[in-house]
């Protein structure tokens, strides 16, 4: 299947970590993307990590990959409120040439 | 500014008139593609074009016609829109003939009633 999973909600207080899961299915996936939607505007690509790879950190931005149970995850340290958007993860399947998007977490920081 | 426009950035129709939702690229990117954002669904891909006179079907092309005939422009065209195409478009491009690191437009908001 083709199937990316997410969990659709996250609350967290600022200045805490936020953890958001993504689960995939291809294992030909070579590219795991993450991106930011921010209200009324369209995605941006946060970071990427190559399938070789197990980590992947740049600034507050930390992403671990578990190849054996494809599980991806971006881990936002001391979030803030300009943090707040919907994530998305999304898998570039080399099998298919197809890029596949989660159905996306909803960040809220509250203060 | 190297980006990605769309236009128009919100339209509301009636079911079975003709429109275009144009998108363009200043970045000289070869790959384009159209996106639909619906709750709970996430994105899904509408077609896709890997250069100038190719293009593709995505996951759910039916309803919607694209052309490339220039590398910067990708319109969308919905010959008779119907409610269910009611949505969030999204344009995007990628450096690359493929579909990895891609930058997205802002976004069309259409309700067709």
């Amino acid at each position: 299947g083709e199937d990316v999973e997410q969990s659709l909600f996250l609350s967290v207080r600022e200045g805490d970590s936020s953890v958001i899961n993504c689960t995939y299915t291809d294992s030909s996936s070579t590219y795991l993307y993450w991106y930011k939607q921010e209200p009324g505007a369209g995605l941006q690509l946060l970071t990427y990590i190559f399938s070789n790879m197990d980590m992947k950190q740049d600034q507050r931005l930390t992403v671990l990959l578990n190849k054996k149970d494809k599980h991806l995850s971006l881990r936002i340290a001391d979030t803030q409120t300009g943090d707040s958007a919907i994530y998305f993860c999304a898998e570039y399947q080399s099998s298919t040439d197809k890029l596949i998007f989660g159905t996306g977490t909803r960040l809220q920081v509250f203060p | 500014e190297a980006q990605v426009t769309q236009n128009p950035r919100y339209l509301i129709t009636v079911t079975g008139k003709k429109l275009t939702v144009t998108c363009s690229q200043n970045m000289n990117h070869e790959y384009m593609s159209w996106y639909r954002q619906d709750p709970g669904l996430g994105l899904r891909q509408i077609y896709y074009s890997m250069n100038v006179e190719v293009t593709d079907k995505g996951d759910v092309p039916e309803g919607y016609k694209v052309s490339r005939k220039e590398k910067r422009n990708f319109p969308l065209i919905l010959e008779s829109p119907s409610p269910n195409q009611t949505s969030l478009y999204f344009c995007a491009s990628s450096p690359t003939g493929d579909p990895y690191e891609q930058y997205f437009g802002p976004g069309t908001r259409l309700t067709v009633t």
